[in-house]
């Protein structure tokens, strides 16, 4: 079945800072691949997507790029702001599935 | 449109009372979606509306838990002889799909805190 992997947090970075975290997964044919974000109290909103193999997703200065070869799907941001602290989600959709299987999360605290 | 909403936002219920969530999904969408979501966990699918059909239904749905989506507008969401192991927050989430394309265009609701004491 479907799964997804993602680097582990919490992750703590000061302000400017690069940002990666690291997203793997597990599906069958060519699924599509997700970043939501969640902020506190708040639903989970999409970051990027990305649809296809070496597509790029891209949005607020993040970016991530779909890599068949290493069934990945990391995501960068270059100077990381104290307002993108939030939990980040890796997600995928494969198949002929219609629901969504997400990573675990992983909690992003950047300091000022 | 104000995007998908649940109601109640939190709810403390004892263990074994029954508890019914509600979603209402924007309106044009004609797909709508529960995912259950544990602490430090991400979102794992429950089930899943076409209009008013229950297309799918995960094996975490156990007998204890009914969907429906009457007319195919709002959902509810229905515990009965809640657990503590019950306790997460329920997201609904909704989409507008066209044919059978894959899904890209998910908004998720706030969700609802559910403790069981």
């Amino acid at each position: 079945g479907n799964s997804v992997t993602q680097m582990e947090g919490p992750v703590t970075l000061s302000e400017e800072a690069f940002l990666t975290i690291n997203c793997t997964y597990t599906a069958t044919g060519y699924p599509s691949l997700f970043w939501y974000v969640q902020y506190p109290g708040e639903g989970l909103q999409l970051l990027l997507k990305a649809t296809k193999a070496d597509d790029k997703g891209s949005n607020k200065g993040f970016e991530a790029t779909y890599r068949k070869e290493t069934t990945s799907f990391h995501l960068e941001k270059g100077s990381v702001q104290v307002s993108d602290s939030a939990v980040y989600f890796c997600a995928l959709q494969g198949g002929s599935a219609r629901q969504l299987t997400f990573g675990s999360g992983t909690q992003l605290t950047v300091l000022p | 449109d104000t995007g998908v909403s649940q109601d109640p936002r939190h709810k403390i219920t004892k263990r074994g009372q029954n508890v019914t969530f509600r979603c209402d999904p924007i309106s044009e969408h004609n797909r709508l979606y529960w995912y259950r979501q544990t602490l430090g966990q991400g979102p794992e699918f429950l089930t899943y509306f076409q209009n008013e059909a229950q297309l799918e239904k995960s094996r975490l749905l156990s007998d204890r838990f009914s969907a429906e989506r009457p007319k195919g507008s709002f959902s509810t969401l229905e515990i009965q002889r809640t657990e503590q192991g019950d306790s997460a927050m329920y997201l609904c989430a909704s989409s507008l799909n066209v044919g059978t394309g894959n899904n890209y265009g998910y908004t998720f609701g706030s969700g609802t805190r559910l403790t069981v004491v």
